[in-house]
């Protein structure tokens, strides 16, 4: 069973504190993707990898950096959280070959609920 | 920029009902198209993807049409439980993998 782990279900942070959201995959997937989630707005996407220690820049990248050190492990940094971070937060991953539209199903973890008080 | 857009917002149906969900994009050229479900503060769960050369697909109870031409894509669910009620998402994969969100369909089936 394919599998996409969230550190946190839910986790509460203070206004300036720098966050960690940890995602691990186990499917040997090249592409790993952090979205944020929020009423009326869908799905948006802050960052993206290709491949260990890429990365590239979603359509909302302000405010965050990510990580990737191994294959399996993609990090959500939020350098000094804000209020209107508060949100959920969803880590996906799928395999190579998007060129050929071949095999690409998307795979997401169980979603982290962030609160900035 | 790619645009997905999904209606209705909200739908209620009585148990045993056949509904459709609609979905449509504004950039054809995709590589594929997923339906999702989300149940309420949960993440997403893969219904069916279908191949930008594809035109449809089905997983028991639920069938999945593209047409990408025209940039629009249904998702029929047959005989409606209510064990179906949960938000209903599709996507696109576009250029550079990503994948572009509608902003869902949120479906309650009643007793």
């Amino acid at each position: 069973d394919v599998k996409v782990t969230q550190s946190s279900r839910y986790l509460v942070k203070r206004t300036g504190e720098k966050v960690f959201l940890e995602c691990v995959q186990d499917m040997d997937h090249e592409n790993m993707f952090w979205y944020r989630q929020d009423p009326g707005l869908g799905l948006r996407l802050i960052y993206f990898s290709y491949d260990v220690k890429m990365k590239e820049k979603g359509d909302i990248p302000e405010g965050y950096s990510v990580s990737r050190e191994k294959k399996e492990r993609f990090s959500l940094i939020l350098e000094s959280a804000s209020t209107n971070q508060t949100s959920m937060y969803l880590c996906a991953s799928t395999p190579l070959n998007r060129s050929r539209g071949w095999d690409t199903e998307a795979f997401f973890g169980q979603g982290t609920r962030l609160t900035v008080v | 920029k790619q645009e997905v857009t999904q209606i209705p917002a909200a739908l209620s149906v009585p148990e045993g009902e056949n509904l459709v969900l609609n979905c449509s994009f504004t950039d054809s050229a995709i590589y594929n198209l997923q339906w999702f479900r989300q149940d309420p503060g949960k993440g997403l769960t893969s219904l069916l993807l279908i191949q930008s050369s594809q035109r449809e697909q089905t997983s028991g109870r639920l069938n999945a049409s593209l047409d990408k031409s025209s940039g629009r894509s249904t998702l029929y669910i047959a005989a409606s439980q209510p064990g179906d009620s949960a938000t209903y998402l599709c996507a696109v994969t576009g250029t550079a993998s990503k994948l572009t969100f509608g902003t869902g369909t949120r479906l309650q089936v009643t007793l």
